[in-house]
């Protein structure tokens, strides 16, 4: 079975610096990879997500992450915070069973931006 | 813009009481799913669904049932709820194949 593991619970920034949140996964064969975000009260909006390819993804908002096949990790980085991005971000593996996918999420970091 | 739709953002239940959650999706999408989030537990998946009354356990389906009679349609059911059942309810939609999800905005469930 997938996992993943968010080993960072909260992290505060100050606006204008440089963001890294980590992911590590676990999973038997070539994962497919996601990088969520959740404003307070909502649900989970798509920042990017990695299939094949190039390990190097864009995403929405000025995000990227990098797979590492070597460390098992999906780090999401950001070279700018803006104060907009406070918020709880979630990465997530999935794996093809059956008929559909199936996510499998971490715990989520928790993301403060210091003004 | 594709949407999926939860019907309440906010409900407050008494102990004993059997609630229903729907979830209805525009996306002609095959998998529906349903999670609760907690703090400090991430997202954990109660039940999912790949096809039109099909219907998979997931990893804390305890007391939960759901429904599928509509494709667009994705139903939980707490038969008896309790108080530990108080919780941030999500549901989602994809496609077939290695997509992400569509997630709706959520039920703050509280039990009383």
């Amino acid at each position: 079975a997938q996992s993943v593991t968010q080993p960072d619970i909260h992290i505060t920034v100050s606006e204008g610096a440089s963001l890294e949140l980590r992911c590590n996964y676990s999973y038997g064969a070539t994962p497919y990879l996601f990088w969520y975000v959740q404003s307070p009260g909502q649900g989970l909006q798509l920042l990017l997500k990695y299939f094949s390819g190039d390990t190097l993804v864009q995403g929405i908002k000025g995000f990227e992450a990098e797979f590492k096949r070597s460390q098992s990790s999906f780090n999401l980085r950001k070279p700018s915070v803006h104060w907009s991005d406070a918020a709880e971000y979630f990465c997530a593996v999935g794996a093809l069973t059956g008929g559909g996918n199936k996510l499998t999420f971490g715990t989520g970091t928790q993301l403060k931006v210091e003004l | 813009d594709v949407k999926v739709t939860q019907s309440s953002r906010y409900l407050v239940k008494r102990t004993g009481e059997k609630v229903f959650l729907e979830c209805v999706q525009d996306m002609d999408h095959e998998n529906m799913f349903w999670y609760r989030q907690d703090p400090g537990l991430g997202l954990r998946l109660i039940y999912f669904s790949y096809d039109v009354k099909m219907k998979e356990k997931g990893d804390i389906p305890e007391g939960y049932s759901v429904s599928r009679e509509k494709k667009e349609r994705f139903s939980l059911i707490l038969e008896s709820a309790s108080t530990n059942q108080t919780s941030m309810y999500l549901c989602a939609s994809s496609d077939r194949g290695p997509y992400g999800y569509t997630f709706g905005s959520g039920t703050r469930l509280t039990v009383v």
